[in-house]
């Protein structure tokens, strides 16, 4: 089972990147990387999800170098509303886990 | 409108009250599975489902029961209550290694 570790909160301000980096070094071949993000009392929300290079959808992008060791979701010019909570996943199907996340908190 | 849907919303019972929290789907999923939150611990895994009558142990299954005997729906049953299940639950669907559609989440209260 595959644990990964983020960094607890960071802090932004709005019309920046940011960049969450997840550690996941006992990924498995079969692994998957999810991205979830979750405002106060709501349930998680599904950004993006890789395998391997680079994935892009129209809300961020999730890079992932060749060994799979870490990722690193990129949220381009992020606004207030984007403060939230952000969870790496790291699995098969059955076997996701969310650990702690990191909060965001985007400044005006 | 794809969605999970989620009864009741808001709950409190008292120790002991046998009570059943529904889950529903539309989307036609195999995946389906219940989390809990609480503050400090992130979300929880209680059951999961991969099909119908398919179901298995999350992180946290003691004091729970699920069933699936439809695929659309997967209910949780808390069969004796206690104050420590007070928490928010979460029930999500997915297909196989798809994207997880969470519902808009249970708040229990056991006093």
């Amino acid at each position: 089972l595959a644990k990964t570790t983020q960094p607890i909160s960071m802090d932004s301000y709005e019309g920046q990147e940011v960049n969450i980096t997840c550690s996941h070094n006992n990924i498995a071949t079969n692994d998957y990387i999810t991205w979830y993000q979750q405002f106060p009392s709501q349930g998680p929300r599904f950004i993006i999800q890789g395998y391997k290079t680079k994935v892009t959808n129209e809300v961020a992008s999730l890079f992932i170098p060749a060994d799979r060791k870490s990722s690193t979701l990129s949220l381009p010019r992020v606004s207030l509303s984007d403060t939230a909570v952000y969870y790496c996943l790291v699995g098969d199907f059955n076997d996701m886990r969310f650990g702690a996340g990191t909060r965001l908190t985007v400044k005006p | 409108e794809a969605q999970v849907t989620q009864n009741p919303r808001y709950l409190i019972t008292v120790t002991g009250k046998k009570l059943t929290v529904t889950c529903s789907q539309n989307m036609n999923h195999e995946y389906m599975s219940w989390y809990r939150q609480d503050p400090g611990l992130g979300l929880r895994q209680i059951y999961y489902s991969m099909n119908v009558e398919v179901t298995d142990k999350g992180d946290v299954p003691e004091g729970y029961k699920v069933s699936r005997k439809e695929k659309r729906n997967f209910p949780l049953i808390l069969e004796s209550p206690s104050p420590n299940q007070t928490s928010l639950y979460f029930c999500a669907s997915s297909y196989r290694t798809g994207e997880q559609f969470f519902g808009p989440g249970t708040r229990l209260t056991v006093l």
